[in-house]
């Protein structure tokens, strides 16, 4: 089993659609948990954190869920600039100094 | 500033061959790394470097070697290169030591060995 799984997509949405994506991870030593947005051919960038409160940045909301190890991120009000890979990444433990990369869910926004 | 910079953008060699894959920051951050991706395999660690002067093995180090040269640079060898090590390198930066910091990453390798 992959530490962390994600659904690869793709999803395809119109403009203004609101998606979700989710992603689970398998190690409940995970300490830390991001979402990560990669354009074609370029390298991944941060999205945000995602904070066991649950986080909102604009029109994106990140939650986690400890007991049942997923995280999930909401995407509203869908922009075709919002068409990217969207990788799940989690710190495996304490200890660890790098991040485990899920293998990314495909979002196309269609107009 | 220029963030993370990686040489060459691309590469073909033939197997056999030995290359070294180059990057460098300048954002004065402590911790290095170095990926790889793979269609429907997500990023895996190759090596990484804690600071100046360590590294540590990752999840794929075989086949592989590593310099840390100074705070600055860190660099991937190919010491006889493989077809099943064709992919897209990428370089990452932290300012930290822990995993909880923002990764930067560099604009990748695309490495064909044929």
């Amino acid at each position: 089993r992959k530490e962390v799984e994600q659904d690869p997509g793709p999803f395809n949405v119109p403009e203004g659609a609101t998606v979700a994506f989710n992603c689970t991870y398998s190690n409940s030593a995970s300490q830390s948990f991001f979402w990560y947005r990669q354009d074609c051919r370029k390298e991944p960038k941060l999205l945000m954190s995602v904070y066991s409160s649950g986080n909102e940045d604009g029109r994106f909301t990140a939650q986690l869920n400890r007991a049942s190890q997923y995280i999930s991120l909401l995407i509203r009000d869908s922009k075709l600039s919002d068409s990217a890979t969207y990788l799940c990444v989690v710190t495996p433990g304490t200890g660890r100094r790098a991040l485990t990369f899920g293998s990314g869910t495909r979002l196309q926004v269609q107009p | 500033n220029a963030g993370v910079t990686q040489t060459p953008k691309f590469q073909v060699l033939k197997t056999g061959q030995s290359m070294t894959l180059q990057c460098a920051q300048d954002m004065n951050h402590n911790s290095m790394y170095w990926y790889r991706q793979d269609p429907g395999m997500g990023l895996r660690l190759i090596y990484y470097s804690a600071s100046e002067g360590t590294t540590d093995k990752g999840e794929v180090p075989n086949g592989y070697n590593v310099s840390r040269l100074n705070k600055r640079e860190f660099s991937l060898r190919l010491e006889s290169a493989a077809p099943s090590q064709t992919s897209v390198y990428f370089c990452a930066s932290t300012l930290g030591g822990g995993a909880t910091y923002e990764q930067y990453f560099g604009p990748g390798t695309r490495l064909t060995v044929t």
